[in-house]
C-alpha cells in the first residue's frame, strides 16, 4: 500500500498567478499520475510524472500550462500556471505499483481561481 | 471514440436493500476493471478489481460482475447501510498502466 500526502488541500488564487501542488508518498513507487476532477465529472488524467525525465502529457494538456517535476520516486509537484477561472477544479495525485494493481490517491487539492 | 458510462442518475435506496450500479464502456479492451469509492472532499479509495477472465468477484457485502461481451460491469452493495452513501467510480485498466474513470454514481442510503 501507499500513503500519499498532498498539499495544499485547498486554495483560492487570483487569475494570472500560479500554484504549485506537492505530492509526497511514503514509499518508492514507479508510476505516479496527476488527475483533474471537475464538479460532477470523472477524473481526467493530466499527465504521468516520470522520475528523472519530462512528464508524459495527455491530449489537451501541455507542459507550459501544467509543468510537472519528479525529482525522485517519492515526490512530485504539479504547477498550474497563469490560472484562469476555468482551472478551478480538484487536482489529485495518484500512484500505482503496476498494471492490474490498485491506485492510491491523495486527498486532493481544491483550487478556486477568482 | 472511447466512452465509459455509469448510471446517469443518483441512486437513493432504503437501508437493507441492494444497490446495483452499472458501468458500460465502448472502444476499450480492458484487461482489468476496478471500482472505487469517493467521499466528498476525499480522493477515491479502491474497493475491488476484477480480471477480464473472471465473471464475478466478491468482498464482504460487495459483488462485481464483468461481462466483456456486453462490455459491462455491475457493482452490487448488498444489505446497504447509511455508511455506504458515497460516489462509486468504475475504472478501466488497460495494459498501458493508465486508469480511465467513469463519472461515478452517487448512492444515498436512507435509514
Amino acid at each position: 500500500s501507499a500513503v500519499i500526502s498532498q498539499k495544499p488541500s485547498r486554495d483560492i488564487c487570483q487569475r494570472g498567478t500560479s500554484l504549485t501542488i506537492q505530492c509526497q508518498v511514503d514509499s518508492q513507487v514507479t508510476m505516479m499520475f496527476w488527475y483533474r476532477q471537475q464538479p460532477g465529472q470523472s477524473l481526467t488524467l493530466i499527465a504521468t510524472a516520470n522520475q528523472g525525465s519530462e512528464a508524459t502529457y495527455e491530449s489537451g494538456f501541455v507542459i507550459d500550462k501544467f509543468p510537472i517535476s519528479r525529482p525522485n520516486l517519492t515526490f512530485s509537484t504539479l504547477t498550474v500556471s497563469n490560472m484562469s477561472p476555468e482551472d478551478s477544479s480538484i487536482y489529485l495525485c495518484s500512484v500505482r505499483m503496476g498494471v492490474g494493481t490498485e491506485a492510491f490517491f491523495g486527498q486532493g487539492t481544491r483550487l478556486t481561481v477568482v | 471514440s472511447q466512452k465509459i458510462e455509469q448510471n446517469s442518475e443518483a441512486l437513493n435506496i432504503q437501508e437493507g436493500k441492494t444497490a446495483t450500479l452499472t458501468c458500460n464502456y465502448t472502444n476499450y479492451s480492458p484487461a482489468y476493471l476496478q471500482w472505487y469509492r469517493q467521499d466528498p472532499g476525499r480522493g477515491p479509495v479502491f474497493l475491488l478489481l476484477i480480471r477480464e477472465n473472471e465473471k464475478e468477484k466478491r468482498k464482504e457485502r460487495l459483488k462485481v460482475t464483468f461481462d466483456t461481451t456486453l462490455k459491462q460491469s455491475l457493482f452490487h452493495i448488498t444489505a446497504s447501510q447509511p455508511a455506504d452513501s458515497a460516489t462509486y467510480l468504475c475504472a478501466l485498466d488497460t495494459n498501458d498502466y493508465k486508469l480511465s474513470f467513469g463519472a461515478g454514481t452517487t448512492v444515498t442510503v436512507r435509514a
